[in-house]
């Protein structure tokens, strides 16, 4: 069965600093893989995705996520953090075999960001 | 383009008392999906509307949740009786096609329920 592991509940960086959320999966196949961000009171809107090719995919908001099939990892990047890039990240899996269109999400990482 | 609407953003009802709570998905999108966010976890699925056919409703919990989703365009979530439990955010998504996970999901706002 499918899963995600989002290991850091929440993680506070400062304006200006880069910044590494963390994803491993559990597939069987290589997977569809997203980034989700969810801002306070709001729905969730689409980082990035990876379906296949380069395992570099770069999103909006100057997001990036590199695909590491070694790792079972799709980490989410960016080079400086603004501050309105405080939310909750949400990484998710999708099945690349049969005929689910269901999302797997993981439980969620909370980015705070100090001035 | 309008996204995903959903109604109402809020709802506070006392335990056993009757719930809905309604989605209009982005236009043309045929496939639906309705997800519960408990606190401080992903959202996880409860049914997939495939046009006006659950497609798959494995994860609703069938004592007490109902969906409908009536000409395969607006759906409605209904609980009765609600729980203590039930207090979460409730999603709707859509997306254009069905059943490929290559299918972007566009989600609404999302209802918060806090049963008392």
């Amino acid at each position: 069965a499918q899963s995600v592991t989002q290991p850091d509940i929440h993680i506070t960086v400062s304006e200006g600093a880069s910044l590494e959320l963390r994803c491993n999966y559990s597939y069987g196949a290589t997977p569809y893989l997203f980034w989700y961000v969810q801002s306070p009171g709001q729905g969730l809107q689409l980082l990035l995705k990876y379906f296949s090719g380069d395992t570099l995919v770069q999103g909006i908001k100057g997001f990036e996520a590199e695909f590491k099939r070694s790792q079972s990892s799709f980490n989410l990047r960016k080079p400086s953090v603004h501050w309105s890039d405080a939310a909750e990240y949400f990484c998710a899996v999708g099945r690349s075999r049969g005929s689910q269109g269901n999302l797997i999400f993981g439980k969620g990482t909370k980015l705070s960001v100090k001035p | 383009e309008a996204g995903v609407v959903q109604s109402p953003r809020y709802k506070i009802i006392e335990k056993k008392q009757p719930v809905a709570f309604w989605c209009n998905p982005i236009s043309g999108h045929n496939t639906l999906y309705w997800y519960r966010q408990n606190l401080g976890q992903g959202p996880e699925l409860l049914i997939r509307y495939e046009n006006e056919e659950a497609v798959d409703d494995s994860q609703l919990p069938k004592d007490r949740f109902s969906a409908e989703r009536l000409k395969g365009v607006d759906s409605t979530l209904k609980i009765q009786p609600a729980e203590l439990g039930d207090s979460a955010v409730y999603l709707c998504a859509s997306t254009l096609g069905a059943r490929a996970a290559k299918n972007i999901q566009y989600f609404g706002a999302g209802t918060r329920l806090s049963v008392l």
